[in-house]
């Protein structure tokens, strides 16, 4: 998985609690992004970042946050999981911005709220 | 609207056949396309990128053919093995903006002995 590291790979949490999701990467790449991936649907954006401390939205980043302290870590955190925020979350890297650039993607973290 | 459709949804194959997958899309200004094989636990892994001058693009048993006039791309398995079981998605990049990338929902192909 090019480096990528995804921890916790499965999680079983309840509705209300904040549930934090980590990905580390050893590849030194400057891009860093989260997925969801639920059936039906195409890998959706929740944010991305372009380097050390600098993040954007993507397309359903409503509950969600993210942090990027150092160039290896980023971090998703769900303030207060909903059931709706079940899903499988992927994290994914690239040396440049998206249009132009690979991505490589973690194997990915299982997340369920009851 | 940026969109991506893919078809089949499913396909089921036996081994050693030969598959095409389809993917229509509707995204615009095009930069480039890609074929991601994801197989079931794991995360998407890039078998192929073709930019809008590349007609074909091979990796190993996978060819990947686009025709950006008809925004249209195919991937192409021979030979099919067992381990081409997986689900194989189609993703179209933009040329501009931040938030670039479009995604097909994918072919889960599954190939039997």
């Amino acid at each position: 998985d090019a480096g990528i590291t995804q921890s916790p790979r499965h999680k079983v949490t309840e509705t209300g609690t904040p549930v934090t999701l980590r990905c580390h990467q050893t590849e030194n790449h400057r891009y860093m992004y989260w997925y969801r991936q639920d059936p039906g649907h195409g890998l959706r954006l929740i944010h991305y970042s372009y380097g050390v401390k600098d993040t954007d939205k993507g397309e359903v980043s409503d509950g969600y946050s993210v942090s990027r302290s150092k160039t290896e870590d980023f971090l998703l955190t769900l303030e207060s999981a909903t059931s709706s925020q079940t899903s499988v979350y992927f994290c994914a890297i690239s040396e440049g911005g998206m249009a132009k650039n690979i991505q490589y993607f973690g194997a990915g973290t299982r997340l369920s709220v009851l | 609207k940026n969109q991506v459709e893919q078809s089949p949804q499913s396909l089921i194959i036996l081994e050693g056949k030969n598959c095409t997958l389809q993917c229509n899309y509707t995204v615009s200004p095009f930069s480039n396309l890609r074929w991601y094989k994801q197989d079931t636990g794991r995360g998407p892994v890039s078998l192929t990128i073709m930019t809008f001058s590349e007609n074909t693009k091979s990796n190993g048993r996978y060819t990947a053919t686009l025709d950006a006039d008809t925004k249209q791309s195919s991937l192409h398995i021979t030979a099919s093995q067992l381990s081409d079981s997986a689900s194989y998605i189609c993703v179209v990049s933009l040329q501009t903006g931040a938030n670039n990338l479009f995604f097909g929902t994918g072919t889960r192909l599954t190939v039997i002995p």
